[in-house]
């Protein structure tokens, strides 16, 4: 079985421009959460999507979006890239909804963003 | 507001030594706690997953023990390997959160 799949697996932008990030959940799981890793420390939680709606949101500014499509695949949006942005972008899949169930996540391999 | 704290920040180690990984969070109210492996420039992958009204885990040469009321959880490494080199990431699953809350890990090398 696959795991989570992100793509791309690195990408390089300009500051002020716009990215989007994709991942894919583990076949049956409808939950999907994205985070942010600087180097050196923990991830940090930025949204969970849960049968397509948004249930969750991270101290994150207004540039960080996200939808959730019918197939539980995901998107990370990204407008006017600072410097600081530039992270490790992790997605997580979970078979439930994580607010009310005692569940595992399952991360992928990350997307590294590198703004310059 | 939930913090983790994973001490040491960086272990070195001779091969086949036992270790020691510690993680401490602030609020006991947790569904579960998570421990991950990351390797340099990679994703996370789930080692140990310990349920609130568990004690302990085991997987092979790991053992993770939570204490939930002194807000505690050790990750046991049995015979270290190099293959173990890598950054050891605990993580909280607070009750009526939907997030996971992070350390900021422990970086283990351990030397052939």
């Amino acid at each position: 079985d696959a795991g989570v799949t992100q793509s791309p697996t690195h990408l390089i932008k300009t500051r002020g421009q716009h990215v989007t990030l994709r991942c894919s959940p583990i076949s049956g799981h409808k939950s999907v959460s994205w985070y942010q890793q600087v180097l050196g420390q923990g991830p940090q939680f930025i949204f969970q999507y849960y049968e397509k709606e948004e249930r969750g949101r991270g101290n994150f500014p207004d540039r960080f979006s996200a939808r959730q499509f019918p197939n539980y695949s995901s998107e990370l949006n990204v407008n006017a890239l600072l410097l600081g942005d530039s992270a490790l972008y992790l997605c997580a899949s979970s078979p439930r909804d994580t607010y009310y169930s005692n569940t595992e996540a399952f991360f992928g391999q990350g997307t590294r963003l590198t703004v310059v | 507001k939930q913090e983790v704290t994973q001490i040491p920040a960086a272990l070195s180690v001779p091969e086949g030594e036992n270790l020691v990984l510690n993680c401490s969070f602030t609020d006991s109210a947790i569904y579960n706690l998570q421990w991950f492996r990351q390797d340099p420039g990679k994703g996370l992958t789930s080692l140990l997953l310990i349920q609130s009204s568990q004690r302990e885990q085991t997987s092979g040469r790991l053992n993770a023990s939570l204490d939930k009321s002194s807000g505690r959880s050790t990750l046991y490494i049995a015979a270290s390997q190099p293959g173990d080199s890598a950054t050891y990431l605990c993580a909280v699953h607070s009750g009526s959160a939907r997030q996971l809350t992070f350390g900021s890990g422990t970086q283990l090398t351990v030397l052939p």
